[in-house]
């Protein structure tokens, strides 16, 4: 069980906005800033937002991340079918010295 | 173009050993911290050890310590992880990344992935 918590599943219809949540804790979040992965299945991850917040080069504006305390947001906005996959934030942890990957969240684009 | 490619992966018994390689092209690798990431069927991401630039840090996940070895050949421009005392649990598609220190380390490049299948 990881030290950060992400809902197992989200969902939304295209053109909708949805946004996944990753909870954590002073010695991560709380004091370092979290990236988010996408992963298709059967291929290997995506850096996402890098930073809390920043987007590398070539990846849409629809996608925008966010921080505040112990917890971090990913928002995608104008949903698509090509977003379904899986999301995982992941941040550096001081007391464990190590980076930890939330659980991870499947998206479903109904 | 910018490439990591793992090799290595194989079906072992439990408590065996084996040796992960990840050949890197493409970018200056003696630039960059490396890192391993598994993934367990079925399962979500774990990051598993880094190393820095030189080889001079390392860092593990609790549950390897003491079995797995990160190491570096910056003259080949290699990454390997050197797998000891093997367990069911350390099955998985395991991922070599590169860390972007522009992106505060995160890992912007990854591998194709290799499978580790412990099992008798």
């Amino acid at each position: 069980q990881s030290v950060v918590t992400q809902p197992p599943s989200a969902s939304g219809t295209p053109g909708q906005r949805v946004t996944i949540s990753c909870s954590g804790s002073s010695s991560n979040i709380g004091s370092n800033t979290v990236n988010w992965y996408q992963q298709v299945p059967g291929t290997a991850p995506k850096l996402l937002i890098y930073n809390n917040n920043q987007r590398p080069s070539g990846v849409p504006d629809r996608f925008s991340g966010s921080k505040s305390g112990t917890s971090a947001s990913l928002a995608i906005s104008g949903l698509q079918s090509e977003d379904e996959a899986d999301y995982y934030c992941a941040p550096w942890d001081a007391s464990l010295n190590g980076w930890v990957f939330g659980g991870g969240t499947k998206l479903t684009v109904l | 173009e910018v490439q990591l490619v793992e090799s290595g992966g194989d079906l072992v018994q439990p408590g065996g050993s084996l040796r992960l390689s990840c050949a890197a092209s493409g970018f200056t690798f003696s630039n960059y911290w490396m890192t391993w990431v598994r993934q367990a069927p079925g399962k979500g991401l774990e990051w598993v050890a880094n190393i820095k630039k030189d080889g001079s840090e390392k860092y593990y996940v609790d549950s390897v310590k003491g079995r797995f070895t990160i190491s570096r050949d910056n003259a080949k421009n290699s990454l390997y992880l050197q797998m000891h005392s093997l367990r069911a649990e350390d099955t998985a598609v395991y991922y070599c990344a590169r860390q972007e220190t522009s992106y505060s380390y995160a890992f912007d490049i990854w591998g194709q992935g290799t499978m580790v299948t412990v099992s008798s």
